[in-house]
């Protein structure tokens, strides 16, 4: 299994730019996650879904949107790129058999907004 | 609200002796806690957690964490450190007020192990 991936590693982009990062998970977990990451903050939920065709927003979803068309595949979208956005990204999957699953975390997209 | 707090921005720990690293919560209801790591360029890999049960949860890599609800802390402790613990590590809680297994992670602390 290769867990969580994403896609891609490092990106560089210019205030008003548009991007879009890619998440996948082949353990057939229901629940996906994109989370921000940003120094002295941990983590800060953007958005999840609980199952194919369906999301929600996390504690800062403003200037995020998300799809979810395949159960294994979780995208993160921003239409138009600002310096806030400047962080790196953490895509995670859990199966919430009983709601205390653990979640699994790819290894991250550092993203750079110019 | 769910919250975890962990006070200690940094934890500096001489290799071989013992380590802690702090973490209290507030919960409504009963709490489930995790423990997290970060090593540098990756994802968090899960270390440990609390649901129910005996106060002293065992985990990964010779690591523990002690549950004390009169304290509401979930302190993370490792008998003897060792230079590769050198890491970023989170407690969270697991906020039941949502359906989506949500997580709520503290600020981090960084663990320096010095040889």
């Amino acid at each position: 299994n290769a867990g969580v991936t994403q896609t891609p590693k490092f990106r560089v982009l210019k205030t008003g730019q548009s991007m879009t990062l890619l998440c996948a998970q082949d353990m057939n977990h229901e629940y996906m996650y994109w989370y921000r990451q940003d120094p002295g903050m941990g983590l800060r939920l953007i958005h999840y879904s609980v199952g194919e065709g369906t999301t929600a927003k996390g504690e800062v979803p403003d200037g995020y949107n998300v799809s979810r068309l395949k159960k294994q595949n979780f995208l993160l979208g921003l239409e138009s790129a600002a310096p806030s956005q400047t962080s790196v990204y953490f895509c995670a999957s859990s199966p919430d058999r009983d709601h205390t699953d653990t979640q699994y975390f790819g290894p991250g997209t550092r993203l750079t907004v110019l | 609200a769910q919250s975890v707090a962990q006070p200690e921005d940094q934890v500096n720990v001489a290799e071989g002796n013992p380590l802690t690293v702090k973490c209290t919560y507030s919960v409504s209801g009963n709490p489930y806690l995790f423990w997290y790591v970060q090593y540098p360029n990756r994802g968090l890999q899960f270390l440990l957690k609390y649901i129910t049960g005996d106060n002293l949860v065992k985990g990964s890599y010779g690591f523990e964490a002690e549950f004390n609800k009169s304290q509401t802390s979930f302190h993370l402790k490792k008998p003897s450190a060792l230079v590769s613990d050198s890491a970023l590590y989170f407690c969270a809680v697991r906020d039941i007020t949502s359906s989506a297994s949500k997580i709520i992670f503290g600020s981090g602390t960084r663990l320096s192990i010095r040889p």
